[in-house]
């Protein structure tokens, strides 16, 4: 499987900040995206972190909240702006490799607005 | 509207039996499907899965089962071991094609294996 490094593991943060994770992989990967994981819910895809251009967001995700960068194969951050409690998350970068069926996660990171 | 649907948010099982998470979902153009397991403080990780082509799948202690005519899916745990107590997440996606690695989850099912 991709070693996937994911920093912060976790964060408490004031409403009104910004927030930028970081997600290294071991190698290079076909694609990446992020996830969120709101208390109780299921993991909901925010964007596909497209290298080298602008990310493809899901619906109900606007790049103004999330930007997204990923300069390189194995590189990607998400920043949370203008963070509000309803923030308050896990959020897990994945990754799949060329040839593989199955995605990949980070061990996520959990942040906390106050 | 959930695509994913994962209706026991919890499950006790002792340990030696089987564990059944069961799994329904709505949109006919998902044709592979994957579990994962969550610890507490880790991300998930991947499990087993299956493509609509098959209706089983066994990799050691796990087995899936899918039965596309009623778009349900199970993963059964035999024997249950008390280190398999973790979230379980279904997952599925369109087999090929744009959009074919984005994942749709359901809520997880939480298992406890009681020693």
């Amino acid at each position: 499987s991709a070693v996937i490094s994911q920093k912060p593991s976790r964060d408490i943060c004031q409403r009104g900040t910004s927030l930028t994770i970081q997600c290294q992989v071991d190698s290079q990967v076909t694609m990446m995206f992020w996830y969120r994981q709101q208390p109780g819910q299921s993991l909901t895809l925010i964007a596909t972190a497209n290298q080298g251009s602008e990310a493809t967001y899901e619906s109900g995700f606007v790049i103004d909240k999330f930007p997204i960068s990923r300069p390189n194969l194995t590189f990607s951050t998400l920043t949370v702006s203008n963070m509000s409690p309803e923030d308050s998350s896990i959020y897990l970068c994945s990754v799949v490799r060329q040839g593989d069926t199955e995605a990949f996660f980070g061990q996520g990171t959990r942040l906390t607005v106050v | 509207d959930q695509q994913v649907k994962q209706n026991s948010p919890s499950l006790s099982v002792q340990e030696g039996r089987i564990s059944i998470l069961n799994c329904d979902y709505t949109n006919s153009m998902f044709d592979y499907f994957l579990w994962y397991k969550k610890y507490p403080a880790e991300g998930p990780t991947f499990l087993i899965s299956i493509s609509s082509i098959k209706d089983k799948n066994e990799d050691g202690r796990f087995t899936v089962f899918l039965n596309k005519s009623a778009k349900h899916l199970s993963l059964h745990i035999v024997p249950s071991q008390p280190g398999d107590s973790a979230v379980y997440f279904c997952a599925a996606r369109p087999f090929s094609g744009a959009g074919s690695y984005q994942l749709t989850f359901g809520k997880g099912t939480k298992l406890s294996v009681i020693p």
